[in-house]
């Protein structure tokens, strides 16, 4: 069965350090969308991209966090320099189609630890 | 403001009660609802979900009714089992975007 993948699973920094997360969408879904997810809370989206392009990051803190989905496959979203606050799991979802109201698939997460 | 509202949690029930979790919502005009689940240390997955008013979502024994008068979509389910444990989380969509907005979830634990 066709699944969103992401790497890590877990990762451990310290603060001040840079830290990066992959996804691997879905083969064909053209939307993928970064959440971030802080314990006890619901997923609140960071950025969406519609192929290559970036639809909507209105709530990516710019001056820390950059997200690329150069091919319009994969995706990678980095922190640079992670602080304290940004521990928090990570999701990646992908998605086939923003018409007909098609599900958005979720991968496992990347738990980030700042130390 | 889309904003999804769920009751606190955690709801703790034995085995074959009967459950329900609330979930209000605002919103300008009709947005499609979900009910997603977390088991301990996985992703999000689907449960259900409804596109418009008075649909009725229903998997694995889970159900919602889409009710516009009362801007609400609660989760029932008539007899839960311990592999229900996991947290429950009610989303809508935002903008043109297909954007979801989650609620803060509901933490279910079934015991024996």
């Amino acid at each position: 069965e066709a699944e969103v993948a992401q790497s890590p699973r877990y990762k451990i920094t310290e603060k001040s350090q840079a830290v990066a997360f992959w996804c691997d969408p879905i083969s064909g879904h053209a939307t993928l969308y970064w959440y971030r997810q802080i314990l006890g809370q619901g997923p609140e989206l960071l950025v969406q991209f519609q192929d290559e392009s970036v639809v909507d990051d209105s709530q990516l803190p710019k001056d820390r966090f950059s997200a690329e989905r150069l091919k319009g496959v994969d995706s990678t979203l980095k922190i640079q320099p992670a602080e304290l606050g940004d521990s928090a799991m990570y999701l990646c979802a992908s998605q086939g189609s923003l018409t007909g109201n098609t599900e958005a698939f979720f991968g496992q997460g990347t738990r980030l630890t700042v130390v | 403001g889309n904003s999804v509202t769920q009751m606190e949690g955690p709801v703790t029930l034995s085995e074959e009660a009967f459950l329900t979790i609330n979930c209000t919502y605002t919103a300008t005009g009709y947005p499609s609802l979900f009910w997603y689940v977390q088991y301990p240390g996985e992703g999000l997955q689907l449960l259900l979900k409804a596109t418009k008013a008075d649909d009725k979502g229903s998997n694995k024994g889970f159900e919602a009714t889409y009710r516009k008068e009362t801007t609400s979509f609660h989760l029932e389910k008539g007899s839960v089992q311990v592999s229900d444990s996991a947290v429950y989380f009610c989303a809508r969509l935002t903008g043109g975007g297909n954007k979801l907005t989650f609620g803060t979830g509901t933490q279910l634990k079934v015991e024996l």
